[in-house]
């Protein structure tokens, strides 16, 4: 079965200091990584799909990387608007459609 | 224009009423999928549709039944509703491997 473990659970940043979110994750043959955005009270974002190792995408402040095991979400200079939930997901070769989501990351940017 | 919409916003409601959430994507995608999120944000599916086919029932009880009139529809119907049935209920769309979801439907059970 597909898993997605996510770390930090909460992270804590002052505007303008980088830092990056982990997600680690066993799949049986991996269809797709997305990372997700979601703010209080709305559905998730959209923001990158990654397909396989070594591949990166980018996206404002944004930068996602992918390797066989896990991927990160590197963020650059936050700001406060950058401040939600960030949730990865995965897509297994052997669930049609079904995409296993982790926990999520709730970052806060301060001021 | 919103591409997946979802009615109603919230829904509050008594224990064992019967109720319906309603989706419709305008993006032209041929799957839909219904997701529960419970208090602990955790997102989780429930079913999946490709042109109207049920493709995925994960393990839901048969209180919950999905229809998809067409393509661009999919709803979700809830019978005798539990108390643990409390959570936000996301649609989604897809044409290839990315999923787009809706706002989310707050169901409050009483």
């Amino acid at each position: 079965e597909d898993q997605v473990t996510q770390s930090p659970e909460a992270l804590r940043l002052q505007e303008g200091e980088s830092s990056s979110l982990n997600c680690s994750y066993t799949v049986s043959g991996l269809r797709g990584l997305f990372w997700y955005r979601q703010d209080p009270g709305k559905g998730p974002e959209f923001l990158f799909t990654l397909y396989s190792a070594g591949e990166e995408k980018e996206k404002e402040r944004l930068k996602a990387t992918l390797t066989k095991k896990e991927s990160f979400l590197h963020i650059t200079a936050p700001k406060p608007e950058d401040s939600a939930t960030y949730l990865c997901a995965v897509h297994g070769g052997a669930s049609y459609g079904k995409l296993t989501f982790g926990q999520g990351t709730i970052l806060t940017v301060h001021p | 224009d919103t591409a997946v919409s979802q009615t109603p916003k919230y829904l509050v409601t008594q224990m064992g009423n019967d109720k319906s959430i309603k989706c419709e994507q305008n993006l032209g995608h041929d799957t839909m999928y219904w997701y529960k999120q419970d208090s602990k944000k955790f997102l989780k599916i429930m079913f999946s549709y490709n042109n109207k086919e049920l493709i995925i029932n994960e393990t839901v009880p048969n209180r919950f039944s999905p229809k998809s009139p067409d393509k661009a529809h999919l709803n979700l119907h809830i019978n005798s509703l539990e108390l643990g049935d409390s959570a936000v209920y996301f649609c989604a769309s897809s044409q290839d491997e990315t999923q787009y979801f809706g706002p989310g439907t707050r169901l409050l059970v009483l």
